[in-house]
Parts: C-alpha cells; sequence; structure tokens
C-alpha cells in the first residue's frame, strides 16, 4: 500500500466552482502535513501546512482527520490560475523524510 | 529568501555518459539537501538524503554507484548519473532544508533526456 494515496482526477471545473478532494495516508505516526502545488514541467510549492483544527488561507481551506487518516483540500471561487496539480505531503514524526502522493490534477475553465 | 537553485535546467545526453546536476542553496546554509525523481504522472520518489560532509543516504532500490551524490559544503549538493540511459531519462529535483526545520525549498528541477 502507498504511503500516501490521491485521487488522481482531473477534475474540471467552471471558474468560481468550489472543488475539494482528499488524501489518505497509512502510517499513524505522520505528524506534519501540507499540500503542496506543482505546474506543469516545475517544481513543487509550498500552498499551505496542514493544522488539526483545520486552516483556512484565502480560497484554500485544509481539514485533517487524524482518526480517519485522511486531509483534505477544498478550493472556493476556482481562479483559472488555481489549474495544477495538487500534493498531498506527508511527514512522520522526527524524519526529515516527506511522502508525496502522486498528485490530483484541477483544471479550472472559462 | 530560501531560494535554491539548479543546474542545467534540462539536459540531453547520449547513453553511456555521465552527467552532473548542481542544486545550491542561495541565501542560507542547507543542513540537509534531498534528490528526488518524478517520472510523468507519478509522485517524485525521494532517491538519496546527503548531509554536508557525510555520506548520502540512499533510498531502497537506488544504485548509490549510479546516482553519486556529492555534499561538498553547505550551500553546494551534485548528483552524477553515470552511464546514463534512457530509462534515467526524467525530471530531477533536489530540495534543501535549514537547521531544526522540516519545510523543504525546492530547486526548480532538472530535465534529463538520455538518447
Amino acid at each position: 500500500r502507498k504511503e500516501v494515496e490521491q485521487d488522481p482526477g482531473p477534475f474540471n471545473v467552471p471558474e468560481g466552482a468550489t472543488v475539494a478532494f482528499n488524501c489518505t495516508y497509512s502510517n499513524s505516526a505522520s505528524q506534519s502535513f501540507f499540500w503542496y502545488r506543482q505546474d506543469c514541467r516545475k517544481e513543487p510549492k509550498l500552498l499551505m501546512s496542514v493544522y488539526s483544527s483545520g486552516n483556512e488561507d484565502g480560497r484554500f481551506t485544509a481539514q485533517l482527520n487524524r482518526a480517519s487518516q485522511y486531509i483534505s483540500l477544498l478550493i472556493r471561487d476556482s481562479k483559472l490560475s488555481d489549474s495544477a496539480t495538487y500534493l498531498c505531503v506527508v511527514n512522520i514524526f522526527g524524519d526529515y523524510k516527506l511522502s508525496f502522493g502522486a498528485g490530483t490534477t484541477v483544471t479550472v475553465r472559462a | 529568501g530560501a531560494v535554491v537553485s539548479q543546474h542545467p535546467s534540462w539536459v540531453i545526453c547520449k547513453s553511456g555518459t555521465s552527467v552532473k546536476i548542481e542544486c545550491r542553496s542561495l541565501d542560507f546554509q542547507a543542513t540537509t539537501m534531498f534528490w528526488y525523481r518524478q517520472f510523468p504522472k507519478q509522485s517524485l520518489m525521494l532517491m538519496a538524503t546527503s548531509n554536508e560532509g557525510s555520506k548520502a543516504t540512499y533510498e531502497q532500490g537506488v544504485e548509490k554507484d549510479k546516482f553519486l551524490i556529492n555534499h561538498a559544503s553547505l550551500t553546494l549538493s551534485t548528483l552524477t548519473v553515470t552511464s546514463a540511459h534512457p530509462e534515467d531519462s526524467s525530471f530531477y529535483i533536489c530540495s534543501a532544508t535549514l537547521r531544526g526545520s522540516y519545510e523543504q525549498y525546492f530547486g526548480p528541477g532538472t530535465r534529463l533526456t538520455v538518447t
């Protein structure tokens, strides 16, 4: 079983729509959680960290469910510029290594 | 701050030759650097972790004699793909961390094509 699993999508949504997707992780010792954004042929860039109580950054809301071992990302009022692949990233306690999901592709259309 | 550069950004080489990729932290000292490889539509796969002045730690399945990593200073790590084959064609990305931090700062990646 992969450490981090994501629905690959693609999620095709119109501008202004809300889109949400999840990621599951297998290691219960995971302690830090992130969403990264990766554009085609570019490096990943940190979108936001995910905190236990859930957190929001503008139009982006992240949630963590430790009991079910999943995290989610919700994008409100989608913009064309939100089109990208969103990577779920997990870090295990005491380890500097990150485990990446394969990504969820979101395409926002005009 | 926390900028990481990679050079070259893309390279084409012939099968059997070696290619060196540089990863530099431009405005900070990186205690640890990571090397990843990403094939199309797949996740980043960690190849190795390197700390300045010590041997790199390779992930299972990654040949250390084929992927030579040298972390000569706190701002420079190099990855040399030796005797490259077409199946080594991939997107190679490095990242660096600050001491005590889990956040990784990624370089822009190097696209390697072996013909």
